[in-house]
């Protein structure tokens, strides 16, 4: 068990839609990042929040957002949602926010499938 | 930009054989490598890494060294378990950086 919570674990939604999937990092990380992996694209880097503030983008669509609250969980809110959506959405967390040398802790995933 | 590229997969081997996952990067300056290894219906875990030239980082009977001149990270184990059946993740976290840039990674299938 990384201490790191995704929810939910499972979700089908249909093509349009709107879905919320949230993180709660290790207790004392405040760092949160979220990737992407499809079977096509792997693991793609989305975007990373350091005490509440973005710190970094990576490959995250206009139709993606995400923020970090004040009690340093997450939320990734995907919206108009497309069947190439589909995916498994990792979530990981870090003490620090940058560094060369610190370890991701990863949660389990929430796996959207749209249809 | 910074990028990581493994062996396509899936690698299927016997009980006590000897394993070789590449991996090679492209980076400016002197990232740290990372190996993470995905069970099934899991999310990652690190496994080793190694933070500079000629590094070796190891865990679990795996091991793999930093090569700065062939910019590589070769992951290698002398005798593999059903128990390592898994995706292999190579990634990189440069200096500067903040997120993983993760390979695609390798799917390892071991048989007894």
């Amino acid at each position: 068990d990384s201490g790191v919570t995704q929810t939910p674990k499972h979700l089908i939604t249909a093509t349009g839609q709107r879905v919320t999937l949230r993180c709660s990092p290790r207790s004392g990380d405040l760092s949160v990042y979220w990737y992407q992996q499809s079977l096509d694209q792997g693991l793609q880097f989305l975007i990373q929040y350091y005490n509440g503030e973005e710190r970094a983008k990576g490959n995250i669509l206009e139709r993606f957002s995400a923020q970090q609250f004040p009690d340093l969980h997450s939320e990734l809110n995907l919206s108009s949602l497309e069947l190439g959506d589909s995916a498994l959405y990792f979530c990981a967390s870090s003490v620090a926010p940058s560094g060369s040398a610190g370890e991701l802790f990863f949660g389990e995933g929430s796996r959207l499938t749209v249809l | 930009g910074n990028s990581v590229t493994q062996m396509e997969g899936p690698v299927t081997l016997s009980e006590e054989a000897f394993l070789t996952i590449n991996c090679t990067y492209t980076a400016t300056g002197y990232p740290s490598l990372f190996w993470y290894v995905q069970y099934p219906g899991e999310g990652l875990q690190l496994l080793l890494k190694a933070t500079k030239a000629d590094d070796k980082g190891s865990n679990k009977g795996f091991e793999a060294t930093y090569r700065k001149e062939t910019t590589s990270f070769h992951l290698e184990k002398g005798s593999v378990q059903v128990s390592d059946s898994a995706v292999y993740f190579c990634a990189l976290r440069n200096q500067a950086g903040t997120a993983l840039i993760f390979g695609k990674g390798t799917t390892l299938s071991v048989s007894s």
